[in-house]
């Protein structure tokens, strides 16, 4: 089973700055099977980034995913108010998904 | 518009059982493939159960092998989660999502809380 670990645990920036996410897999994994979601205090995770570089529908061009292997990036270039959350890495293998642990971006 | 409304969620003490629900509508129910992920309060997202899009295939993780299954009934537009021998570690909210093409999740419900207590 492939284990994601996501770094850092938490970010703390200011409006405007650019958020460097990093998820790490124990194996080299598919890009095509790699994803990211957004999760705001109280809300449903949301997807943004599948296929480790393409965004879902409705997300801003600020928001970047890349990587590939066993290093992933999300990147997001100049943080907004409604930015700040939990970030998640996702694989998908064999019908089954892993997620990795979070990343809180929070307000400097 | 694509709507997923989890329900079913409540308070059941250990060793009991709940049946949780999710009526999707906005989307071809019977094509697409879906999946329970549950969180635990304060902590990340975890896989739980998903199905198939016939309802012919499911997997479920070593967490609730045995314990829970998953189903679907394509004729309602609804997605079920039986949940027996509940364990106080089984608290959660627990979301219903659509899986997309490449594996990941692109929509989501709103969730529904079990708590697990005596």
């Amino acid at each position: 089973e492939t284990v994601l670990t996501q770094s850092p645990g938490t970010l703390s920036l200011s409006t405007g700055e650019r958020a460097t996410l990093s998820c790490r897999a124990s194996q080299s994994v598919s890009s095509t099977y790699l994803a990211w979601y957004q999760q705001r205090p109280g809300q449903a995770p949301r997807l943004v980034i599948y296929g480790a570089s393409s965004r879902a529908t409705g997300i801003p061009d600020r928001f970047s995913g890349s990587g590939s292997g066993t290093d992933f990036t999300l990147t997001i270039s100049r943080l907004e108010p409604e930015d700040f959350a939990v970030y998640y890495c996702q694989h998908y293998d064999r019908s089954r998904l892993t997620f990795g642990g979070g990343t809180k971006v929070e307000i400097k | 518009e694509v709507r997923l409304e989890d329900s079913g969620g409540g308070l059941v003490q250990p060793g009991g059982s709940l049946r949780l629900s999710c009526a999707a509508s906005g989307f071809t129910f019977s094509s697409s493939a879906m999946t329970w992920v549950r969180q635990a309060p304060g902590k990340g997202l975890e896989w739980v159960s998903s199905i198939s899009a016939g309802g012919g295939s499911t997997y479920d993780a070593d967490s609730v092998k045995g314990r829970f299954t998953i189903s679907r009934d394509n004729s309602k537009n609804t997605l079920y989660l039986q949940m027996n021998s509940l364990r106080v570690e089984d608290t959660a909210v627990y979301y219903c999502a659509k899986r997309f093409g490449s594996g990941s999740l692109d929509y989501w419900g709103q969730g529904t809380l079990v708590t697990v207590s005596s």
